[in-house]
């Protein structure tokens, strides 16, 4: 029972560079998030999809893209990394996106240099 | 979205009952209070939500008051494993709004 999966759990960039994250969730939920922890921050929310097909900005989308694969893959891309977005990020799901708990994967730690 | 306040930070000898309050003024009707707790490295996990009046789960108690401009978590004999941070939030079907603050960090020690 896998839960939430993100790869890669590390990853380091230079300046410029591209790279997209990857999530996976096998609890058959509608709804997945992606939110970014800066140190001694809380979570920001950066996307989220209420479902397949659909994605919505969050606080801070600016940088990030992202492509809901299908129900059960969520993918963040960083076009053009940029040291401001050195940070731990964590995707989530949920069953339909509002009240009920999230589920969080471990996260995955970015650094840009 | 609420917005919600809680301490940034808390102590705690091994074997206490400790309580988190939140507090959340402009709670909305529909508004649930929710907990997560979060362990270095580690996404945050769900513990326990409630509308109003008391909910205890294997993990913890949540206390609402009738107003609910208010909560208060309550972790009974908390261990060293406890140590971790609590987020607060109040939220009504609106996750695309979803955002949780800084939290309360406990730091449990013998």
């Amino acid at each position: 029972n896998a839960g939430v999966t993100q790869t890669p759990k590390f990853q380091v960039l230079k300046t410029g560079q591209s790279m997209t994250l990857q999530c996976a969730q096998d609890m058959n939920h509608n709804s997945m998030y992606w939110y970014r922890q800066d140190p001694g921050m809380g979570l920001r929310l950066i996307y989220y999809s209420a479902s397949e097909g659909t994605t919505d900005k969050g606080e801070v989308p600016n940088g990030y893209n992202v492509s809901r694969l299908n129900k059960r893959e969520f993918s963040l891309r960083l076009e053009s990394a940029a040291p401001s977005q050195t940070s731990v990020y964590f995707c989530a799901s949920s069953e339909a996106g509002g009240d009920e708990k999230l589920f969080f994967g471990s996260g995955t730690q970015l650094s840009v240099l | 979205l609420a917005k919600t306040t809680q301490p940034i930070s808390m102590d705690s000898y091994e074997g206490q009952e400790v309580n988190i309050t939140c507090s959340h003024n402009n709670i909305a009707t529909n508004d649930y209070i929710t907990w997560y707790q979060q362990f270095p490295s580690q996404g945050p996990r769900f513990i326990i939500q409630g509308y109003k009046t008391k909910v205890t789960n294997e993990v913890a108690s949540l206390f609402i008051p009738a107003d609910r401009k208010s909560s208060t978590l309550s972790l009974p004999r908390v261990s060293l494993s406890d140590t971790a941070v609590y987020y607060c939030l109040a939220l009504t079907g609106t996750a695309s709004k979803l955002t949780f603050g800084t939290g309360t960090r406990l730091q449990v020690t013998l």
